[in-house]
């Protein structure tokens, strides 16, 4: 099965810089999503990026996609203690109907 | 709205007991999903529904059951547990778009079980 695999497995930065994780993915896609969970907490979605669209901004984050690289990128600008979290991607099946998350990317942002 | 909620947030089996974890959703949405989350491994579908009477197997079904009589609850039973089932479980709930698909997923708090 498809499956997005997110690029490190962890990360770790100081209060203020920016963190870049990437997700890779196997087969074509009808639209890509992050989410972001908190530690003992539910997955919360933060953006959907569609296969025809390049770039998406939502705040201080930013999705890149590149499906002739099967990747997308998440970038958290001016990173704050408060995004210390998991983040995952997740992409659909050929139906739409469901997705497949990767392990996630541990960011630790250190104030 | 209370958004999608989950009972129990935490439990502990014993090899053999079964149990229903709970899930409920007060938004209306047609697609609801069970996933089990374990460390390294992301989220694993285990069953989904595409609304009220109709579920469907996903990625890690067996020892597992559901059924969806009502569009807001998607109860997920464990049958016989067994150690191997030791993870923490969410449930997820999602609009149905225009086009018939799945997108923004909304999920609940997790339900953490151990099965001795």
């Amino acid at each position: 099965s498809q499956q997005g695999e997110e690029d490190p497995q962890a990360l770790s930065i100081q209060e203020g810089e920016n963190a870049t994780m990437n997700c890779s993915y196997k087969t074509s896609i009808n639209n890509l999503q992050w989410y972001r969970q908190n530690s003992g907490r539910g997955l919360v979605h933060l953006i959907l990026i569609r296969s025809n669209e390049r770039e998406k901004h939502s705040g201080r984050l930013r999705v890149t996609l590149d499906t002739s690289k099967k990747s997308s990128s998440l970038l958290i600008t001016a990173s704050r203690a408060a995004d210390t979290a998991s983040y995952f991607c997740a992409t659909d099946d050929n139906y739409g109907q469901n997705f497949v998350f990767g392990p996630g990317t541990r960011l630790s942002v250190l104030p | 709205n209370a958004g999608v909620t989950q009972t129990p947030k935490f439990q502990v089996l014993k090899t053999g007991q079964s149990m229903t974890l709970q899930c409920a959703q007060d938004m209306n949405h047609e697609y609801m999903s069970w996933y089990r989350q374990d460390p390294g491994m992301g989220l694993r579908l285990i069953h989904y529904s595409v609304g009220a009477g109709i579920t469907d197997q996903g990625e890690v079904p067996n020892g597992y059951n559901v059924s969806r009589s009502t569009t807001e609850d998607f109860p997920l039973r464990l049958l016989s547990a067994a150690p191997s089932q030791t993870s923490v479980y969410f449930c997820a709930s999602s609009p149905r778009t225009s086009g018939g698909t799945k997108e923004t997923q909304y999920f609940g708090p997790g339900t953490r079980l151990l099965v001795l």
